[in-house]
């Protein structure tokens, strides 16, 4: 099955930390295909947030991070702030699909 | 900087067509490959096409191969996608994106702001 699994909703108190999981399969994650997060603020275009996985673009905060295991990768942010309230999108490459996947994202709140 | 702006949306009948365009500046366009992302109301992004960036190459989604078009003019910098046979269920806002690096499988970088293409009778 090509698709790429979030929850649908995680929430956290300011300075909490939460994480936001992306399961895939043997044609994308577990296929060695790089993971990429992207946020989404409220009434916004989306915006690059982790690319390769675990890597920054500049002007990212170090609170963000990613990794990634088998056909499974995470987004984690630690010391959660208002503004990190938004829609959260894993992507990657499915070659059973020969396209991008995107997940089905995850509504943040900060409580 | 780079900057990304699509246009061409608006409201159309089911079946009919409509050409939307990204003008892209800031960067040299005939580097980098492009996409096609589109968001329906209140739901989630949905990849829909690709394109290298000398055109030889290009990909489509299962939902709308054989009835959208991808497409660049690298002279002009910009970016097309041709939709035809339209269905209410394309309703949705539209974006490009450009990825970060020369290779095909590399992030969405940049985005453009959108724009909404509405299927309605």
């Amino acid at each position: 099955q090509s698709e790429l699994t979030q929850p649908p909703s995680v929430s956290g108190a300011p300075g909490q930390r939460v994480t936001i999981s992306c399961t895939g399969s043997s044609s994308n994650i577990g296929a060695g295909y790089d993971v990429h997060w992207y946020q989404q603020l409220p009434g916004a275009a989306p915006q690059l947030l982790l690319y390769g996985n675990n890597h920054r673009p500049s002007g990212v905060p170090d609170r963000f991070s990613g990794s990634k295991s088998g056909t499974s990768a995470s987004l984690a942010i630690t010391g959660l702030q208002a503004e990190d309230e938004a829609d959260y999108y894993c992507q990657s490459y499915d070659n059973s699909l020969s396209g991008s996947l995107f997940g089905g994202g995850t509504k943040l709140t900060v409580l | 900087q780079v900057q990304l702006v699509e246009s061409g949306g608006g409201v159309v009948q089911p079946g009919r067509s409509l050409r939307l365009s990204c003008a892209a500046s800031g960067f040299t366009f005939s580097s980098y490959g492009m996409h096609w992302v589109r968001q329906a109301p209140g739901k989630g992004l949905e990849w829909l096409a690709f394109i290298s960036s000398d055109e030889t190459n290009k990909y489509y989604a299962d939902s709308v191969r054989g009835r959208f078009t991808i497409s660049r003019d690298n002279s002009r910098n910009i970016l097309y996608l041709q939709m035809d046979s339209l269905r209410a269920e394309d309703t949705s806002v539209y974006y490009c994106a450009r990825i970060r690096s020369s290779w095909e499988l590399a992030a969405f970088a940049y985005w453009g702001q959108g724009t909404l293409v509405t299927v309605s009778s």
